[in-house]
C-alpha cells in the first residue's frame, strides 16, 4: 500500500513570501501530525488534524498554519517566511493508537 | 512535560560490534515508546516501538525494553553492520487521543568496515 506522500520534496522561497506544502497519508489513516525539523531545535510538533479538525498544536507562531480536508489529505502554510523557517517539514499520518507513518519530507530553503 | 533525553552521538563502531543508545524519558502515566531511524536525505522510519511496560520491541536484528522502573528504553544491537548508519530517534506518546509524538534530539550512529 502506499505510503505517506508530501509534495514537494525542495523549495527555495524569498524572505516574506509565503508557501504551503502538502501531504497525503496512508489510505484509511484519518490522523495527520506535523513536524519542524531543523539541526539545531531538532524535531519539533507543529500540529496535528484529525477528522479535518486541529486536535493539537506546537508551540509555533500564527505564521504556521495548517489544514485537513474531507479525505485526510492535509496542507501546511507558512507565510511571511523568515530565513529561521529553513528545515525539513515532516508528515505523519497514523491510526488512531497505532503507531505513526512518516513521509521523506520537503526541504524548504528560505533566502 | 514529558521529554526525552538520548545519549549524545555520534557513536562511531566497527562492523560486528555490539551497540546500545541509552534512552530515558519522562512522563506521567503510560506512554508508548518508539524508535525510529532517519537515513541521509530521507524521513523517518518506525524501527520499533512497545506500548507496557516490559514490552519488547524488535525489529531488524534491533531490540529495546520498555523498563517502567529506570524510565528507560535503550536501543541494543549485537551486531551492526555498515547499512545501520543513520541517525536514531527515540521518542514517546502519551495514550491520550492527540497528543503528540515527543522526540529525543537523535544519536548518529557511524559503523565502518
Amino acid at each position: 500500500k502506499a505510503g505517506v506522500t508530501q509534495t514537494p520534496r525542495y523549495l527555495i522561497k524569498t524572505r516574506g513570501q509565503q508557501v504551503t506544502l502538502s501531504c497525503s497519508p496512508i489510505s484509511g489513516h484519518r490522523s495527520v501530525s506535523w513536524y519542524q525539523q531543523t539541526p539545531g531545535q531538532g524535531l519539533q510538533f507543529l500540529f496535528e488534524y484529525f477528522s479535518e479538525t486541529q486536535r493539537n498544536k506546537g508551540n509555533f507562531p500564527g505564521r504556521f498554519s495548517g489544514r485537513q480536508f474531507s479525505n485526510s489529505r492535509s496542507e501546511m502554510n507558512v507565510s511571511t517566511l523568515e530565513l529561521g523557517d529553513s528545515a525539513l517539514y515532516l508528515c505523519a499520518s497514523s491510526l488512531e493508537g497505532d503507531g505513526y507513518t512518516f513521509g521523506s519530507g520537503t526541504r524548504l530553503t528560505v533566502v | 512535560g514529558d521529554s526525552v533525553t538520548q545519549m549524545e552521538g555520534p557513536v562511531t563502531l566497527s562492523e560486528e560490534a555490539f551497540l546500545t543508545i541509552n534512552c530515558t524519558y519522562t512522563a506521567t502515566g503510560y506512554p508508548s515508546l518508539f524508535w525510529y531511524v532517519q537515513y541521509p536525505g530521507e524521513g523517518l522510519q518506525l524501527l520499533l516501538k512497545a506500548t507496557k511496560a516490559d514490552d519488547k520491541g524488535s525489529n531488524k536484528g534491533f531490540e529495546a525494553t520498555y523498563r517502567k522502573e529506570t524510565t528507560s528504553f535503550h536501543l541494543e544491537k549485537g551486531s551492526v553492520q555498515v547499512s545501520d548508519s543513520a541517525v536514531y530517534f527515540c521518542a514517546l506518546k502519551a495514550n491520550q487521543a492527540g497528543t503528540a509524538l515527543i522526540f529525543g534530539k537523535g544519536t548518529t550512529l557511524s559503523v565502518s568496515s
